[in-house]
C-alpha cells in the first residue's frame, strides 16, 4: 500500500532563517505531487505541483520555491523566511492527472 | 477563476441525526469533485471522489452527489455519530495538462453530540 511522509510534524523558526520541508511517498512510482498550504482563517491554497523528477509548476508567487530530486520526493524551500509563511504546510500525490488526492499528515510552521 | 464555496460553515447536531453539506463552485468544467475530512491539526483524509461524468459516490454511511451543470455538490451523512466531527472540505478539479489542480471551499466544522 502507498504511505506518504512529511517532516518535521511542527517548526518555529525565526524570520529570516531558511527553511527545508520534506516530503515523501512509498509504493508507487512516478507520482504526481503536489505542496499545499493552510494558513489561519484561510482554506487550502495550492502551492506548487511537479508530474515528474526535475518538473515544478508554481501556482502563486512567493517567497517559496520547490525541488523534486528524486521520484518520490518533493521538497518545500526558502532561504528567508517571512511572517506570513506561517502556517499548515501539506503535501500529498496522485497516482495520474484527474486522480484521487492523497495528503500527508502535514507540517505546523510557525515564523516567530 | 474558480470560487468554491461551504454552506453552513459551521452545523451541530445530536447523535444519530442525518445531516446534508453542501457545496458550490463557479465554474462547471471540473475534472472532478473530492470530499475530505481534516481533524484538528491533522492532514485531509479523502472521502469521496465523484468524476465529472458521474452523479453520486457512495461510501458505508456517506453518500456525495454532483450537479455539474448548476456548480453543486452535497455530502449526505447518515445516522451522524461523535466519532464524525471533524472539519468536512470538498474540492474541485482543473486539469491543465500539468497536473491536478484543486480549489477547496474553506470547510464545513462538524460537530455530532451525545
Amino acid at each position: 500500500s502507498q504511505t506518504i511522509h512529511q517532516w518535521p510534524a511542527t517548526l518555529v523558526q525565526p524570520v529570516g532563517s531558511p527553511l527545508s520541508l520534506e516530503c515523501t511517498v512509498e509504493g508507487t512510482s512516478n507520482p504526481n505531487l503536489y505542496w499545499y498550504r493552510q494558513a489561519a482563517g484561510r482554506g487550502l491554497q495550492l502551492l506548487f505541483y511537479s508530474v515528474g523528477i526535475g518538473q515544478i509548476s508554481s501556482e502563486v508567487p512567493q517567497n517559496l520555491s520547490a525541488s523534486r530530486p528524486q521520484d518520490r520526493q518533493f521538497i518545500l524551500s526558502s532561504k528567508k523566511l517571512l511572517l506570513s509563511d506561517s502556517g499548515f504546510y501539506l503535501c500529498a500525490w496522485s497516482v495520474t492527472e484527474g486522480s484521487e488526492q492523497y495528503f500527508g499528515p502535514g507540517t505546523r510552521l510557525t515564523v516567530t | 477563476k474558480q470560487e468554491v464555496t461551504q454552506i453552513p460553515a459551521a452545523l451541530s447536531v445530536p447523535e444519530g441525526e442525518n445531516l446534508v453539506l453542501n457545496c458550490s463552485f463557479t465554474d462547471s468544467a471540473i475534472y472532478n469533485l473530492q470530499w475530505f475530512r481534516q481533524d484538528p491539526g491533522k492532514g485531509l483524509t479523502s472521502l469521496l471522489l465523484i468524476q465529472s461524468s458521474q452523479r453520486e459516490q457512495t461510501s458505508g454511511r456517506l453518500n456525495a452527489s454532483l450537479d455539474k451543470s448548476s456548480g453543486r455538490s452535497t455530502l449526505y451523512i447518515a445516522a451522524s455519530q461523535p466519532g464524525d466531527s471533524a472539519t468536512y472540505l470538498c474540492a474541485v478539479s482543473e486539469v491543465t495538462g500539468g497536473g491536478n489542480k484543486l480549489t477547496f471551499g474553506t470547510g464545513t466544522q462538524l460537530k455530532v453530540e451525545l
